[in-house]
């Protein structure tokens, strides 16, 4: 079974520069996740989508940050513009849901975003 | 507020040796607790996932337990060896797959 496909790995803009992130998700996982982990902390959920609808963006910055998620599948994450603070791991999940019951998360490999 | 706390920020063994790593949780309203492996560079490999009615989860050397009342979780690694060095991730679903996670725990196993 594929796992969560990012791109790019790696990507370096400089401040006020807009990127953007491709996730795609194990093939029949409902839902996605976009997380944004800072170096030595752990991972902040930005936005989970369930198909094609979004369950909570509560910690996304929407004036600077974007996402969506086509078909219920593919999804992406802009950043424009985009500030040093936003230096970090942009990290993509997926997992299966059903009515009673949480399963595994499983993660990509992560976009590492480097802002000058 | 709901937090995630992970003890110790960082850990380093003897390889063979026997370790637990901590995780507190400030809602015992939860749904699951999963527990990840992140190697340098890399995004994150599920370990154990524990439901909110189970007490514990096992797989090989790895050992979970979930105490819901008290807000605490523990990962027991067994006969450590020096791949077993990484960060060791606790999360948190406290609310509709929303995971909160902890700093983590660096661990190094020396042989």
């Amino acid at each position: 079974e594929a796992g969560v496909a990012q791109s790019p790995r790696y990507k370096i803009i400089e401040k006020r520069q807009s990127v953007a992130f491709w996730c795609n998700p194990i093939s029949g996982h409902a839902t996605l996740y976009w997380y944004q982990q800072i170096l030595g902390q752990g991972p902040k959920l930005l936005i989970q989508f369930q198909n094609n609808g979004v369950v909570d963006d509560s910690q996304l910055p929407k004036d600077r940050f974007s996402a969506e998620r086509l078909k219920g599948v593919d999804s992406t994450l802009k950043i424009q513009p985009a500030k040093l603070e936003d230096s970090a791991v942009y990290l993509c999940a997926s997992s299966l849901v059903s009515s009673g019951r949480r399963y595994e998360q499983y993660f990509g490999p992560g976009t590492r975003l480097t802002v000058t | 507020k709901q937090e995630v706390t992970q003890i110790p920020a960082a850990l380093s063994v003897p390889e063979g040796e026997n370790l637990v790593l901590n995780c507190s949780f400030t809602d015992s309203a939860i749904y699951n607790l999963q527990w990840f492996r992140q190697d340098p560079g890399k995004g994150l490999t599920s370990l154990l996932l524990i439901q909110s009615s189970q007490r514990e989860q096992t797989s090989g050397r790895l050992n979970a337990s979930l105490d819901k009342s008290s807000g605490r979780s523990t990962l027991y690694i067994a006969a450590s060896q020096p791949g077993d060095s990484a960060t060791y991730l606790c999360a948190v679903d406290f609310l509709w797959g929303k995971l909160t996670f902890g700093q983590g725990t660096i661990l190094t196993v020396h042989p």
